[in-house]
């Protein structure tokens, strides 16, 4: 069945740089790759997600790529600011209506 | 406002009793989703429905037990066989599509032991 592996599992980066989450996944049928931002005691929200006939999409200071290929995708967020810190998990799906999940990425941002 | 609302919050299982976790949306999503979350962990699912009156099991079922009787409710019960039942419940919904769909997520249950 389908793997994602999620790197790193914590990253600290200063206020205003640049954040970069990478995943990769084991299933070449996966076709969906959702991002979700988790904050303490709450849910998942979804963020940002890409489908595989796109390489990449961009929400204000979020993007995501997708490398088919290579069967990895990335999270980028730029000019990080204090409400980034959160847990990020990647996902991918086949279109079966699961999911399946990345162990996350603890993000802290630095004043 | 659409969304899913899990409850209890909080909630304390003694040893040997069954308990349930409430969870329902007003999404009119067909399908329903029961994760399991542990520090450092990613999210495990444990059952999910496509549609009402029919169910599947997850990656880590044993010790849980689900119904689903109507679209809206989706009710997970933790029993006496979940031998570390301790974490954090998490159930979703999605609206069922052949091109992957985002799982809407409700603000979880943290299930302890006394």
């Amino acid at each position: 069945g389908e793997n994602v592996e999620q790197h790193p599992s914590t990253l600290s980066v200063q206020e205003g740089d640049s954040a970069v989450i990478k995943c990769t996944y084991s299933d070449s049928a996966s076709n969906y790759f959702p991002w979700y931002k988790q904050e303490l005691g709450k849910g998942p929200q979804l963020i940002i997600d890409i489908r595989s006939n796109v390489g990449e999409k961009k929400d204000q200071r979020i993007a995501v790529t997708l490398n088919k290929t290579a069967k990895h995708f990335s999270l980028h967020i730029t000019e990080t600011q204090p409400e980034d810190s959160a847990v990020y998990f990647c996902a991918a799906s086949r279109g079966d209506d699961k999911i399946i999940f990345g162990k996350g990425t603890r993000l802290h941002i630095l004043p | 406002d659409g969304g899913i609302t899990q409850s209890p919050k909080y909630l304390f299982r003694k040893e040997g009793q069954n308990v349930t976790l409430s969870c329902e949306q007003n999404l009119n999503h067909d399908a329903m989703y029961w994760y399991r979350q542990d520090p450092g962990q990613g999210l495990r699912l444990i059952y999910y429905s496509q549609i009402v009156n029919d169910f599947q099991k997850g990656d880590i079922a044993e010790g849980y037990s689900v119904s689903r009787e109507k679209k809206e409710s989706f009710p997970l019960t933790v029993t006496s066989a979940q031998k570390n039942p301790t974490a954090f419940y998490l159930c979703a919904s999605t609206a069922t599509g052949a091109t992957g769909q985002p799982q809407h997520f409700g603000d979880g249950t943290r299930l302890s032991i006394l």
